[in-house]
C-alpha cells in the first residue's frame, strides 16, 4: 500500500511567518501534488511536481513556493503567512502509468493567526 | 485537466438504503475517478471508469458513464452509517498522460443515519 505522510495534523503559525509543510511518500512515485481544501471551494491545486527538481504551477500558486530536492519528499512553502492561508492542506502522489489513481495524505489543517 | 460538478451537493439518508451521486463534465474524457474523503481526512480512490466502459461494479459501489451527456453517476447500495462522507468525481482529459492533473469539484456530502 502507498504510504503519503505529511509531517503535521494540526499546525498554528502567526501572519508572516515562514512555513514549511512536509510530505513524505514510499512508493517511489513520479508525480507528487498539494491541494488545499476550503469549504465551498472544494480541492484547488497549488503546484506539482513530476520529478526531481522540477514544479508546475496549479491553479492558485500565488503566496506559495515548493520544493524537490528528493524523489519521496515534496514541501510546500508559505513565504510569509496570511491568515488567507488558513486551510486544509493535502498531499497526493500519483504513479507513471496512465489511469493511476491519486493517494492523498491525511492532511495538514493550518491556521494563521 | 476539467473539473467535475457532484450534484446534490449533499444527501441524507437511512442505513440500508441506496445512496445516488451525480457528476457532470464539459468535454471529452480519457476515464473519470471516485473518491471519498471520511472527514478531516484525505481522499482515498474508490473506482475508475474508462471513457470506453458504460458501467463498472466494485463490492456495493457501481459506476456508470455516458458520454454522450457527459455525466456519471455512483451508487451506494445499502448504505451503512460508516459511508458517510464526502464523494468526489475527476474526469481526466485526453492530454497530458501520468502527469494530468486532477481536478475536482465541491463534492457531494453523504450522511447515512443509523
Amino acid at each position: 500500500d502507498v504510504k503519503v505522510t505529511q509531517s503535521s495534523r494540526y499546525l498554528v503559525k502567526r501572519t508572516g511567518e515562514k512555513v514549511f509543510l512536509e510530505c513524505v511518500q514510499d512508493m517511489d512515485h513520479e508525480n507528487m501534488f498539494w491541494y488545499r481544501q476550503d469549504p465551498g471551494l472544494g480541492l484547488r491545486l497549488i503546484y506539482f511536481s513530476y520529478d526531481v527538481k522540477m514544479k508546475e504551477k496549479g491553479d492558485i500558486p500565488e503566496g506559495y513556493s515548493v520544493s524537490r530536492e528528493k524523489k519521496e519528499r515534496f514541501s510546500l512553502i508559505l513565504e510569509s503567512a496570511s491568515t488567507n492561508q488558513t486551510s486544509m492542506y493535502l498531499c497526493a502522489t500519483r504513479g507513471t502509468v496512465n489511469n493511476s489513481p491519486l493517494h492523498f495524505g491525511n492532511g495538514t489543517r493550518l491556521t494563521v493567526t | 485537466s476539467q473539473q467535475g460538478e457532484e450534484d446534490p451537493q449533499a444527501l441524507s439518508i437511512q442505513e440500508g438504503e441506496n445512496a445516488t451521486m451525480n457528476c457532470s463534465y464539459k468535454t471529452s474524457i480519457n476515464n473519470l475517478q471516485w473518491y471519498r474523503q471520511n472527514s478531516g481526512r484525505g481522499l482515498v480512490h474508490l473506482i475508475l471508469i474508462r471513457s470506453n466502459e458504460r458501467e463498472k461494479h466494485s463490492g456495493r459501489l457501481r459506476v456508470t458513464l455516458d458520454t454522450s451527456k457527459k455525466s456519471s453517476s455512483l451508487l451506494i447500495t445499502a448504505s451503512r452509517a460508516a459511508d458517510t462522507a464526502s464523494y468526489f468525481c475527476a474526469p481526466t482529459s485526453h492530454y497530458g498522460g501520468a502527469t494530468n492533473k486532477l481536478i475536482f469539484g465541491t463534492g457531494t456530502l453523504l450522511a447515512v443515519q443509523p
